[in-house]
């Protein structure tokens, strides 16, 4: 499984804006890359992905560097429950379905 | 509303004794897997299954079983389980094969083995 770095904790204040970075260097061409996040005490939850564009929706923007070999998830204002544990995971089109969860970042955010 | 389900969320139970978690989902995916928490070393890969009667092990299947009868159902089973299952266990589920699907993941089963 391709792999990703990511720095271990990151904080913010509330209602300002949260880039979170991932590097994933030894990314193939048919890996997507991948966002999930975990509250406190909660299941993993999906937040965005894409492939090679930039993506938006309700939750976060994905902006994804052109060569591929890195990635940043953006929370536009941040709230005190987008505290979380963010993973960036890559997943192969057609590969196998697990999520290969590293350590992740740990988000604090700031009243 | 899309859903993944796992039953009990708390057990507390003795050496030795079987238990199941079992684990439903909504939304006709085909993949479903579990999912082992614990500090420091993550979230690690049990089992899965890519479709009904098919399962097969991931990262750390020892001391467990599953079984894919239904397709909604994925059950995991402890058939003696030892103080080192302690952990917390997530259940998921995803369309199979594809790379852009999202996963939806259960709110966990926390497990003490005493």
């Amino acid at each position: 499984d391709a792999k990703t770095t990511q720095p271990n904790s990151m904080e913010s204040n509330e209602e300002e804006p949260v880039h979170l970075p991932c590097n994933h260097s030894t990314i193939s061409g048919t890996d997507y890359i991948h966002w999930y996040r975990q509250l406190p005490s909660q299941g993993p939850e999906y937040v965005i992905h894409g492939l090679t564009s930039n993506v938006n929706n309700r939750m976060a923007s994905l902006a994804i560097a052109e060569d591929r070999k890195s990635s940043t998830l953006i929370l536009h204002r941040a709230t005190l429950r987008d505290a979380a544990v963010y993973y960036c995971i890559l997943k192969t089109q057609g590969g196998s379905e697990k999520l290969v969860f590293g350590k992740g970042t740990k988000l604090t955010v700031n009243p | 509303e899309a859903q993944v389900t796992q039953n009990p969320r708390y057990l507390i139970t003795v050496t030795g004794k079987k238990l199941t978690v079992t684990c439903s989902q909504n939304m006709n995916h085909e993949y479903m897997s579990w999912y082992r928490q614990d500090p420091g070393l993550g979230l690690r890969q049990i089992y899965y299954s890519m479709n009904v009667e098919v399962t097969d092990k991931g990262d750390v299947p020892e001391g467990y079983k599953v079984s894919r009868k239904e397709k909604r159902n994925f059950p995991l089973i402890l058939e003696s389980p030892s103080p080192n299952q302690t952990s917390l266990y997530f259940c998921a589920s995803s369309p199979a094969n594809t790379g852009n699907t999202e996963a939806f993941f259960g709110q966990g089963t926390r497990l003490t083995v005493v």
